[in-house]
């Protein structure tokens, strides 16, 4: 999972309460990005950040929000606004490469159930 | 409209035996392609990428993806299957409306046996 740390692993919240999940990256990536995993769904993008300060919405970014003040950091809060929230939500961050490609790197994902 | 599809969603194979896991994608332009794998309750790991150049791309843990743009195809391939390959494997592809984030497909769970 490289030098990306989400915490907590496993979540529980009641239904109406905001939760803020952790992810933090020390491999100096300057993009990172928040995806939704739903059982055969694939990965959906949640939100994206190119650089510090600076955030985009994704595909299904309704009922989240997020924050970048450090560039080791983008914490994603899942409001009490999004209707479906208990999935995996995985954190990446990646690097742009010499031969003008890049990489993803995947945090461990934190299990959110909302009840 | 950029896509992937993963048209199986579970691919059997006995150890030892080639496994093939089917990836197509729709995308305008040149497409930037990878494969990622997932064993339970973890992350995804990076398993090789398709930018530009040779067809035939090389990847960790002795997976290999042949690029076919004339079929729009990016198959992951492996010669010799392992019990150890058991595991959940996504295809993506970049978007190129959202930076470097990238596409996935549903996945394909792939289940090697003994």
């Amino acid at each position: 999972d490289g030098g990306i740390t989400q915490s907590p692993k496993y979540l529980f919240r009641k239904e109406g309460q905001n939760v803020t999940l952790s992810c933090e990256q020390n491999l100096n990536h300057d993009a990172m990005y928040w995806y939704r995993q739903d059982p055969g769904q694939g990965l959906r993008l949640i939100y994206y950040s190119q650089i510090v300060n600076d955030f985009q919405k994704g595909d299904i970014a309704e009922g989240y929000s997020v924050s970048r003040e450090k560039k080791e950091s983008f914490p994603l809060t899942v409001t009490s606004a999004q209707k479906n929230p208990t999935a995996f939500y995985l954190c990446a961050s990646s690097i742009s490469l010499a031969d003008g490609s890049y990489e993803q790197y995947f945090g461990p994902g934190t299990r959110l159930t909302v009840t | 409209a950029q896509s992937v599809a993963q048209p199986e969603d579970q691919v059997n194979v006995a150890e030892g035996n080639p496994l093939t896991v089917k990836c197509t994608y729709s995308v305008s332009g040149n497409p930037y392609l990878f494969w990622y794998v997932q064993y339970p309750n973890r992350g995804l790991q990076f398993l090789l990428k398709y930018i530009t150049g040779d067809n035939l791309v090389k990847g960790s843990y002795g997976f290999e993806a042949e690029f076919n743009k004339s079929q729009t195809s990016f198959h992951l391939k492996k010669p010799s299957a392992l019990v150890s390959d058991s595991a959940l494997y996504f295809c993506a592809v970049r978007d190129r409306r959202a930076g470097t984030a990238l596409i996935f497909g549903k996945g394909t769970t792939l289940s090697v046996s003994s």
